[in-house]
């Protein structure tokens, strides 16, 4: 699967959004991009998926640019418990055991 | 809403014991998963399973790892000899398709401690 970098850390104030933004330019046309997080002592949870088109959910919105060779996940307004690790992942035609291959993601710190 | 869950939530072994880790997956999923997490490390996939086979393994998963699904609702992940390496969280997860867009539900995890 491409690899995507995402920055290591990330600072937001409470309520205010936030723009993750992942890199993935040896993305290839078949690639979904899909993005999990990780609470504290939790396993990884959904947050969002798309191929082309901007996408939103009730938990966030995903911003992909026209190249596909970036996205950006939003959270419109930040609360405490967004707190967490963001993982922006691809994921390949090609991946036969549909797993994914996390990377290090990004540490969403949020300032009450 | 429903939700993989996983037992027990903290195991402790000592080196060269067996352990089996526990997973109960979202009833109508038909692919499952296990990762692990090395504390201050990052996920990494260990196997997938569909249809009572394995769909694709990882290079840690090694003939000390085995996967299961030994009747309609669990699927277990054995150690059959621990060492202090294989220390880690183990999380199971499910998923209803293995299209791109399938989404795969994570367990809380067990805590694997080796002694």
């Amino acid at each position: 699967d491409a690899k995507t970098t995402q920055p290591n850390s990330m600072e937001s104030n409470e309520e205010e959004p936030v723009h993750l933004p992942c890199n993935h330019s040896t993305i290839s046309g078949t690639d979904y991009i899909h993005w999990y997080r990780q609470l504290p002592s939790q396993g990884p949870e959904y947050v969002i998926h798309g191929l082309t088109s901007n996408v939103n959910n009730r938990m966030a919105s995903l911003a992909i640019a026209e190249d596909r060779k970036s996205s950006t996940l939003i959270l419109h307004r930040a609360t405490l418990r967004d707190a967490a690790v963001y993982y922006c992942i691809l994921r390949h035609p090609r991946n036969t055991g549909n797993q994914f291959y996390f990377g290090t993601g990004t540490s969403l710190t949020v300032i009450p | 809403e429903p939700e993989v869950t996983q037992t027990p939530s903290h195991q402790v072994t000592q080196m060269g014991q067996e352990v089996i880790l526990r997973c109960v997956p979202i009833s109508n999923h038909l692919y499952f998963y296990w990762y692990r997490q090395i504390l201050g490390q990052k996920v990494e996939f260990l196997v997938s399973f569909y249809n009572n086979e394995i769909s694709e393994k990882s290079e840690i998963f090694d003939d000390q790892f085995s996967v299961e699904r030994p009747d309609g609702s669990n699927f277990t992940l054995k150690i059959r000899s621990t060492k202090l390496e294989d220390s880690a969280m183990y999380f199971c997860a499910s998923s209803g398709g293995t299209s791109q867009y399938n989404e795969q539900f994570f367990g809380p995890g067990t805590r694997l401690t080796v002694l």
